[in-house]
């Protein structure tokens, strides 16, 4: 069963607004990771956190970690029209000696309206 | 794009053939991955690669295999597909020295008809 949920689904505002996603997980982790996918092509990371860190800035974007409840957020603060994509969390929750792997979310797709 | 190349980009088979899909890489990285995405599940893991031969399930594994004789490629075989196979492919490798976060090739749509 997959790892991390996003929430919501899917998410229409306008430009200028500011964009929240959540995403919860059910194990622990090492670090989650958000990833942004343009229509038609390949993932792209965008924002790495670590179990032991509760927040973390990058550029336009930043993510909290709350791990007493499984969850962060991602926000995008100004949005653009280019920032129309859907938006996935990953997870590594591979303990120690194991190899490294990361298990996706089902994604919330953006829409930014000029 | 990184030195990640998936080929083929889109194919069309029939159901009980065999289908081939490869992944290339240019950057030395130990980890190699597969995944597929499908409408309503997102990406779920096929197999992963941590070495020359060294490969091991993902949650959805079967009906797939894979192989890696050498470091830059990882090819994943369909030995029979199925409709249910339909679905785009995403190869993924670690993409710096943390061997954290991955990067992604274009994908390959597959459909099985």
């Amino acid at each position: 069963s997959q790892q991390g949920e996003e929430d919501p689904q899917a998410l229409s505002i306008q430009e200028g607004e500011n964009a929240t996603m959540n995403c919860s997980y059910k194990t622990s982790i090492n670090n989650l990771q958000w990833y942004r996918q343009n229509s038609g092509r390949g993932l792209v990371h965008l924002i790495l956190i670590r179990s032991n860190e509760r927040e973390k800035h990058s550029g336009r974007l930043r993510v909290t970690l709350d791990t007493s409840k499984k969850s962060s957020s991602l926000l995008i603060t100004a949005s653009r029209a280019a920032d129309t994509a859907s938006y996935f969390c990953a997870t590594d929750d591979s303990r120690g000696g194991s190899n490294y792997k990361l298990t996706f979310g089902k994604g919330t797709l953006l829409t930014v309206n000029p | 794009d990184a030195g990640i190349t998936q080929s083929p980009r889109h194919k069309v088979t029939e159901t009980g053939t065999p289908v081939t899909l490869r992944c290339h890489q240019t950057e030395n990285h130990r980890y190699m991955y597969w995944y597929r995405q499908d409408p309503g599940h997102g990406l779920r893991l096929i197999h992963y690669s941590y070495g020359v031969k060294d490969t091991d399930k993902g949650e959805v594994s079967d009906g797939y295999s894979v192989s890696r004789s050498k470091t830059e490629d990882f090819l994943l075989t369909l030995e029979s597909a199925t409709s249910s196979q339909t679905s785009v492919y995403f190869c993924a490798i670690n993409s710096d020295r943390s061997n954290e976060k991955l990067f992604f090739g274009s994908g390959t749509q597959l459909s099985v008809l």
